[in-house]
């Protein structure tokens, strides 16, 4: 089975704090993505990444920045937190073959930003 | 328009019930199609892929509509076990996925 792991589940941090969420896939990916979902507004995009080094801005990659120095590791960085930064944060990760590939998800991080 | 629509719900059903819900995207282009559920405070996942002549996977069918741009799921027999929210997943071509806002579904007792 894919194994997207998030290290962090629950963590609660002050304004202003530099945020690490970390994210490890054990199936060998090339793309990993990292999504946030609030209440209504569905998941949204963050970043994502389709190999080591690179990186893509999603949908919503302000107050935010990434990391992937290793194919299996893919970082969100929060550089300062904000309340508005209170939510739950998906990790995922997916084959690059094209079409038919399907998307595998973490726990999720549940950030809370006081 | 948003890229993905789906039933707004949510759908409250009695056990045994039969259901569907509908999904819209405006990409004709895309190529690839999924049902993911998400049960409350958890990740989504899987539930199956939707392929072009349709695919059941026991009490749940998919089907696609590549003409209409429109995706279904039919889940029959309903179980209490069956509620969550129902996410419909296009793959625009590429590597990025886009997610519908999910429809939500109860059933009940």
């Amino acid at each position: 089975d894919v194994k997207v792991t998030q290290s962090s589940r629950y963590l609660v941090k002050r304004t202003g704090e530099k945020v690490f969420l970390e994210c490890v896939q054990d199936m060998d990916h090339e793309n990993m993505f990292w999504y946030r979902q609030d209440p209504g507004l569905g998941l949204r995009l963050i970043y994502f990444s389709y190999d080591v080094k690179m990186k893509e801005k999603g949908d919503i990659p302000e107050g935010y920045s990434v990391s992937r120095e290793k194919k299996e590791r893919f970082s969100l960085i929060l550089e300062s937190a904000s309340t508005n930064q209170t939510s739950m944060y998906l990790c995922a990760s997916s084959l690059n073959r094209g079409r038919g590939n399907t998307i595998y998800f973490g726990e999720g991080s549940w950030l809370t930003v006081v | 328009r948003k890229e993905v629509e789906q039933d707004p719900g949510p759908f409250n059903v009695p056990e045994g019930a039969t259901v569907a819900f509908n999904c819209t995207y405006s990409n004709s282009a895309s190529q690839s199609f999924f049902w993911y559920r998400q049960d409350c405070r958890k990740e989504p996942k899987l539930l199956m892929s939707v392929y072009s002549s349709g695919n059941e996977d026991g009490r749940f069918t998919a089907q696609l509509n590549r003409a209409s741009q429109y995706i279904s799921l039919l889940i029959r027999d309903s179980k209490l076990s069956d509620s969550a929210t129902y996410l419909c997943v296009v793959n625009p071509g590429g590597q990025n996925f886009v997610f519908g806002p999910g429809t939500r579904l109860s059933v009940l007792p």
